[in-house]
């Protein structure tokens, strides 16, 4: 079955911490995961992709075949990262996406 | 890239009623999706919107519920039929870019609420 499993909805951390937010998926073909980012009042966008391989905002997440995880790390947390972040199973059958149950980043000052 | 709009950006309805909300995207695209987000909770795939076909439901959601319309392949609707509170949700369209690597664009939702 086609999955992904975000296990922290909220997760708090003070200003200038690390923050890591774990994503695990199952999907028995080739993944492709992304990271979408919500912030207040705008639209669900793209943050990044596996594939590229990129750091978006000080954001990366490395894909690990082996541990079927994507988690998403940034080493410095800033206030404005604050936002609702969903890992997502892209591109499976007939093009669906998959989604994550999300999960609330809040930055402490 | 794709733009899409979406509307009504909100909406009061009484139970009993429907509600169509229209999906509109600023390319051509193959194929549109609408997903339900509950408060609090992720996004759930509701159906995918074929044009030239029917779509495509996911377990739990049903045509007479949820008639979907995509004429061309740029718009799309969705229709909410003889609502409850319930059906009190925000209601995403969803479609991917052309050459965007699987990336999924959204509207900016439809927040429904059935009194």
């Amino acid at each position: 079955a086609q999955r992904v499993t975000q296990p922290e909805k909220l997760l708090s951390v003070f200003k200038g911490a690390p923050v890591e937010l774990k994503c695990n998926y199952s999907y028995s073909g080739s993944p492709e995961l992304f990271w979408y980012v919500q912030y207040s009042r705008q639209r669900l966008q793209l943050l990044l992709r596996h594939i590229s391989r990129e750091s978006i905002k000080g954001f990366t997440a490395d894909l690990n075949k082996g541990e079927t995880s994507f988690h998403l790390k940034k080493p410095f947390a800033q206030e404005e990262d604050s936002a609702m972040y969903y890992c997502a199973l892209g591109n499976t059958g007939g093009f669906k996406t998959i989604f994550g149950a999300g999960t609330r980043l809040f930055v402490k000052a | 890239s794709a733009v899409i709009s979406q509307k009504p950006s909100r909406d009061i309805c009484q139970r009993g009623t429907s509600l169509t909300i229209q999906c509109q995207v600023d390319s051509q695209v193959t194929m549109m999706f609408w997903y339900r987000q509950q408060p609090g909770q992720s996004l759930t795939l509701i159906a995918t919107a074929n044009q030239g076909s029917e779509a495509t439901y996911e377990s739990g959601f049903v045509i007479d519920k949820f008639p979907i319309s995509r004429p061309n392949l740029t718009f799309s609707t969705l229709t909410v039929s003889n609502m409850s509170p319930e059906d009190s949700s925000i209601y995403l369209c969803s479609a991917h870019g052309t050459g965007t690597m699987g990336e999924a664009f959204f509207g900016q939702g439809t927040r429904l609420t059935v009194v």
